[in-house]
C-alpha cells in the first residue's frame, strides 16, 4: 500500500512543452505539499494545500500551477518548461496542516529532465 | 532571519562506530524539530521528532536525537552505524509564523550525506 504516490516517476521532455505530475495520498491527511529538490539535493517548498485550499505559495514562477480536486490529490501543472525546471519534484502530505507537530510523508519523487 | 544549519556536508564513519549528524538552529519561539532520511532515488522518510518533554528522543532504525535548548542544537545519533545507514539526512524545524495564529513555518536544513564504510 503506497501512502503517497506520484506519477510519472520519470519525465523527459523538450523545452517549451507543458506537463503535469499527479499525486495521491491514501493516508487521510488534510494537507499536501509540492517540493523541488535540485541537483545539489536542496529541498525547497513550492506549494501547500490544506483541505483543498492553497495556504503556501512560495516564490515560484506562475508557469507552475497546482490543482487540488480533493483532499487526497494534488497535481502540479507546468507550462512552457525551461532547462532550469530539471529537478526532482516531491509530493508530501501531513495531518493538521502547518500548525501541526505531525511529520510529513513523502512520495518517491518525479524526476523531470528538460532536453 | 530564522535558519537551520547542518554544518557538515558529509560525514564518514566506519561500520560499528557511533555516528553523529549535527543540526543547529536559530529561531524565535518554541520550535518543533524533525529528522528525516532520504535513501537514493527515494522520498524523505521521517525518523524522529522533538516537540516537548524529554530532551532525548528515540526514533526509527535505532536513531536518537538530543534537544539542547542552550546550544540550540538537535544532533542525530546512533550508537553503532550500519552500512545501510548510508543516506542523506535532513533536519527540519517548524517555527511559529508571526501574526499567523497557529500556522507554523517549516525550515529545512541543506542535508548531510552520511557514508558508513564497511
Amino acid at each position: 500500500d503506497t501512502a503517497v504516490s506520484q506519477t510519472p516517476k520519470y519525465l523527459v521532455t523538450q523545452m517549451g512543452n507543458d506537463k503535469s505530475i499527479k499525486c495521491e495520498q491514501n493516508l487521510g491527511h488534510d494537507t499536501m505539499y509540492w517540493y523541488k529538490q535540485d541537483s545539489k539535493k536542496f529541498l525547497k517548498i513550492m506549494f501547500s494545500y490544506n483541505n483543498k485550499e492553497l495556504i503556501i505559495n512560495e516564490t515560484v514562477p506562475n508557469r507552475f500551477s497546482p490543482k487540488s480536486p480533493d483532499k487526497a490529490h494534488l497535481n502540479l501543472h507546468i507550462n512552457s518548461l525551461e532547462l532550469g525546471d530539471s529537478a526532482v519534484y516531491f509530493c508530501a502530505s501531513s495531518q493538521d496542516g502547518w500548525g501541526s507537530n505531525q511529520p510529513q510523508h513523502f512520495g518517491d519523487g518525479t524526476r523531470l529532465s528538460i532536453l | 532571519a530564522q535558519s537551520v544549519a547542518q554544518p557538515e556536508d558529509q560525514v564518514n564513519v566506519a561500520e560499528g562506530n557511533p555516528l553523529t549528524v549535527k543540526c543547529t538552529y536559530s529561531v524565535s519561539g518554541n520550535p518543533y524539530l524533525f529528522w528525516y532520511v532520504q535513501y537514493p532515488n527515494r522520498g524523505l522518510q521521517f525518523l524522529l521528532k522533538y516537540i516537548t518533554g524529554d530532551n532525548l528522543v528515540k526514533g526509527s532504525y535505532g536513531f536518537e536525537a538530543e534537544f539542547n535548548k542552550s546550544q540550540t542544537s538537535f544532533h542525530l545519533k546512533k550508537p553503532s552505524a550500519l552500512v545501510s545507514d548510508s543516506a542523506l539526512y535532513f533536519c527540519a524545524v517548524r517555527v511559529p509564523r508571526p501574526g499567523a495564529g497557529n500556522n507554523r513555518k517549516l525550515i529545512w536544513g541543506l542535508g548531510t550525506s552520511l557514508a558508513v564504510n564497511p
